[in-house]
């Protein structure tokens, strides 16, 4: 069985200050780890996964996130917040190279404050 | 290419009724997930179909039930709505079977009331 866990249904940032949202994962094989951001209204949007390999992964709009296997998290950071990176985002595990089986997180609401 | 569309984007029911959500997926893909995203709450992976068969399902009880059409467009139906139902549905597209792993594309979703 996997799971996810966010710590941090609400953060809230200055803009141009660091963007940090945390994840925990469990999962009893090796995981693929995502992260996917959602706007209001709208569908899911991949920012960055981890499937093998190394273990820092850079995605969109300036985001990235390191696999900590040891502290079983994929934390997602952004150096530099800025007004649009306000949206919601969910990490979520798969233990299975099927994409659309993943398990996701409650979700991280991000505020940007001018 | 077109991407995931849904249909309808936002649906009234009444408990005890029963409805149909449609999900046409990407260009080329083969295979479509359906999540459950209560308010507040992650996507809940309800199932999924590859090339017409169901492949895989999640924690739902049988009257979540759904089809792929050879065109890889995809339904959920739900019987005997329950107002625990009310959520945004999901669809997801991906290309299985191909690499080791696919990324899945997700239309804007269908928002159901059940009063």
């Amino acid at each position: 069985a996997q799971s996810v866990t966010q710590l941090g249904s609400h953060v809230s940032v200055s803009e141009g200050a660091l963007v940090l949202l945390r994840c925990n994962y469990s999962s009893s094989v090796p995981p693929y780890l995502f992260w996917y951001v959602q706007y209001p209204n709208q569908g899911l949007q991949l920012l960055l996964k981890y499937t093998t390999g190394a273990t820092l992964v850079k995605g969109i709009n300036g985001f990235e996130a390191e696999f900590k296997k040891s502290e079983t998290s994929f934390h997602l950071t952004k150096p530099s917040a800025h007004m649009s990176d306000a949206a919601e985002y969910f990490c979520a595990v798969s233990d299975d190279t099927n994409a659309g089986k993943s398990t996701f997180g409650d979700g991280t609401t991000l505020t940007v404050k001018p | 290419e077109t991407g995931v569309t849904q249909s309808p984007t936002h649906l009234i029911k009444t408990r005890g009724q029963q409805v149909t959500l449609r999900c046409s997926s990407q260009s080329g893909h083969n295979t479509v997930s359906w999540y459950q995203q209560a308010l507040g709450q992650g996507p809940q992976f309800i199932f999924q179909y590859y090339r017409e068969e169901e492949n895989g399902r999640g924690n739902f009880p049988p009257r979540f039930s759904g089809l792929q059409f050879p065109n890889y467009s995809s339904e959920l139906n739900v019987n005997a709505l329950e107002l625990d139902d009310s959520a945004l549905y999901l669809c997801a597209s991906s290309l299985e079977g191909l690499a080791d792993y696919n990324e899945q594309f997700f239309g804007p979703g269908t928002r159901l009331t059940v009063l």
